[in-house]
């Protein structure tokens, strides 16, 4: 399966801890973006990687969210000391280029209790 | 500040009618449309797209419409078919910012 990858489907937290959610682009793709869907609403962007270098990170809270697309590895999108407001589902996306159609991974269903 | 709007939360249609999905859209630097799929627990799938020197891009079914001067496009889907429910999605970019915006979405309804 040449698609994106994410893992793990589901990731149940409780406050306080630390979530952390795996992308790994289709083959060929340097460019990796992730998107957050609150229920009821449509996806926001929040962070535009390539290979090693954030590009846009104009979406993302300033605090306790962090992402990293390293030389070798899928990209990581790291929330610490998560909150309820934080449930959410979590899509990766990736290109071969930019401004180019995404391809989007199933998502991480993050559930904070 | 929503760049990109889907003012119809939802759409109930018939089997072999037409479908329409409109968007509408604020910042005149994008120059590039797309259209998303999206069904319950998974990703957003590609459907169709439309670049900014165009007004007009078809595929099967799918038909999308760009009128650039009233900042709206629109996508048709005829005959419409049970299997076409589903959430769908407009997106729009700017070649100078490589990241996509999407609209709130469309929950498509049609029935047998």
């Amino acid at each position: 399966n040449a698609g994106v990858m994410q893992n793990p489907r589901h990731l149940v937290r409780r406050r306080g801890q630390e979530a952390r959610l795996r992308c790994s682009p289709m083959k060929g793709h340097s460019h990796v973006y992730w998107y957050r869907q609150l229920p009821e609403e449509g996806l926001k962007f929040m962070v535009y990687l390539q290979k090693e270098n954030i590009i846009d990170e104009s979406g993302m809270p300033k605090e306790r969210f962090s992402a990293e697309f390293p030389k070798e590895g899928p990209s990581i999108l790291r929330i610490q000391q998560v909150v309820r407001g934080d449930s959410a589902a979590y899509f990766c996306a990736s290109s071969h280029d930019s401004a180019e159609k995404l391809f989007f991974g199933s998502g991480t269903q993050l559930s904070v209790l | 500040d929503q760049q990109v709007k889907q003012n119809s939360p939802s759409l109930s249609v018939q089997e072999g009618r037409i479908s329409i999905l409109n968007c509408d859209y604020t910042n005149s630097m994008f120059d590039y449309f797309l259209w998303y799929k999206k069904y319950p627990a998974e990703g957003p799938t590609f459907l169709i797209s439309i670049s900014s020197i165009k007004d007009k891009n078809e595929d099967g079914r799918f038909t999308v419409f760009l009128n650039k001067s009233a900042k709206h496009l629109s996508l048709h889907i005829v005959p419409s078919q049970p299997g076409d429910s589903a959430v769908y999605f407009c997106a729009a970019s700017a070649s100078n910012t490589g990241k996509l915006i999407f609209g709130q979405g469309t929950t498509l309804q049609v029935k047998p």
